[in-house]
């Protein structure tokens, strides 16, 4: 049911910026792209998300690509702390409301 | 602000017993909670969705008699495991949605081991 695509695995090196990448290339106009990471045994907690502007907050940027087929989620100086499991999330569902999640990109920072 | 929290953070129970997990929202209404349960290295799996005072709607493939949904009221939301076998064995997560948003807030989820 996931309609994104993501990488299995990323490398950062602590203190540079760290770009995961997303395809959701059937994504629908009034669709929002989210962005949540579940740090090991923990429940995912919330990042970002957009429709078709680019956005930023205090923890990372979201880069929406034009035609909304891709997106890509900016880290912008990456810590230990940032090692996790980052999904990004396009709602669907028969009431719009469900999340589905695809399998996520595990994203480890090396110091 | 957006703290869900539940109850309890493990449990163990033995094969044939009922274990009932609560989901709480503790800042904010829910109008909509969603119940999620995740096997080791894998991802989330969309169990059910819960509207308050409404039944739940469950997702193929899932149970609703062995998975009971409770949304009593904009806070509370609870999942009951009945009869549990030790392949229900998992970590359960739930959700909560603010009314109009469309932003989830997850829990810290409850691991339940059946023995």
């Amino acid at each position: 049911d996931a309609k994104t695509t993501q990488p299995t695995s990323m490398d950062c090196a602590e203190g540079r910026a760290a770009n995961l990448p997303c395809n959701h290339s059937t994504i629908s106009g009034n669709e929002y792209v989210y962005w949540y990471r579940q740090i090991h045994s923990q429940g995912p907690q919330y990042i970002i998300h957009g429709l078709k502007n680019n956005e930023t907050n205090e923890m990372a940027s979201l880069i929406i690509t034009e035609d909304r087929k891709s997106s890509t989620l900016i880290l912008p100086h990456a810590t230990l702390r940032d090692t996790a499991v980052y999904y990004c999330i396009v709602r669907v569902g028969y009431t719009g409301n469900q999340f589905y999640f695809g399998t996520g990109t595990s994203l480890t920072v090396i110091p | 602000g957006a703290v869900v929290s539940q109850h309890p953070s493990r449990v163990i129970c033995k094969s044939g017993t009922s274990v009932k997990i609560e989901c709480r929202s503790l800042d904010f209404q829910a109008t909509t909670m969603f119940w999620y349960r995740q096997f080791p290295k894998k991802s989330l799996m969309l169990m059910a969705t819960s509207n308050e005072g409404s039944k739940a709607t469950y997702e193929q493939g899932v149970e609703k008699d062995k998975f009971l949904i409770n949304h009593a009221s904009l806070t509370l939301s609870t999942l009951t495991v009945t009869s549990a076998h030790p392949e229900d064995s998992s970590f359960y997560i739930c959700s909560a949605r603010r009314r109009g948003l469309e932003t989830q807030y997850f829990g810290p989820g409850t691991r339940l081991l059946v023995l």
